[in-house]
């Protein structure tokens, strides 16, 4: 069965660098998402992104963050300089077509760490 | 803005019982979904609802929404120790993709 992956699984970084997750959407998906958990809350919504370009976004997702689909596959999110309330889990999400049942699948996520 | 209130927020049961998770929102929606996430994993879609007097039922669980009092239901029958997970109900913001999640209820469900 086809499913969203994420990469790395967990990744490590000291405050101010830059970090980027990688994501693989299902193939034939059409629509990208990213969303954060910080540790024990709940899933928030960063940004949702469609033909190359960000269709909505939260007021999390300011200018430190950007986001990419560099290939045919990949779907990247971007930190420019991490800080210490970044730590969360980091999850993908993508979804075949914008219509009211618009299922979306979610990916393992990505556990960031900023020291 | 969309805000999405789950209640409670933490549940503990007892095998072969029934209990119920509400889930409320604050402005008009077409979409309601209700997730499963165990520890330190991914979600995992259970329904999602649509329409107005929408009811899914699955295994134990049955979901319910009621558009006009914007509220949703998540029901457990019978309890059983494998339910034990953080259930999300979430949120689709009309015309847009993405959706706004509820702050989860930790169900624990003891033998």
């Amino acid at each position: 069965e086809p499913e969203v992956t994420q990469t790395p699984s967990h990744q490590v970084t000291q405050m101010g660098q830059e970090v980027i997750l990688r994501c693989v959407p299902i193939s034939n998906h059409l629509y990208f998402y990213w969303y954060r958990q910080i540790l024990g809350q709940k899933v928030e919504f960063l940004v949702s992104f469609y033909n190359n370009e960000i269709s909505e976004k939260s007021e999390i997702f300011d200018d430190q963050f950007s986001v990419e689909r560099p290939d045919g596959s990949n779907f990247t999110l971007k930190i420019r300089s991490t800080k210490l309330e970044d730590s969360a889990m980091y999850f993908c999400a993508s979804s075949l077509q914008q219509d009211a049942y618009n299922e979306q699948f979610f990916g393992p996520g990505t556990r960031l760490t900023v020291l | 803005e969309l805000k999405v209130e789950q209640n409670p927020l933490f549940l503990s049961m007892q095998e072969g019982k029934n209990y119920t998770i509400y889930c409320n929102y604050s402005t008009t929606s077409d979409r309601l979904y209700w997730y499963r996430q165990d520890p330190g994993k991914s979600l995992e879609s259970l329904f999602v609802l649509l329409s107005n007097g929408a009811v899914k039922q699955e295994g134990r669980l049955m979901a319910s929404l009621d558009t006009k009092a914007r509220l949703s239901t998540l029901h457990i029958t019978a309890a059983v120790h494998d339910l034990s997970a953080t259930y999300f109900c979430a949120v689709g913001t009309l015309n847009n993709n993405d959706m706004r999640f509820g702050a989860g209820t930790r169900l624990t469900v003891k033998p």
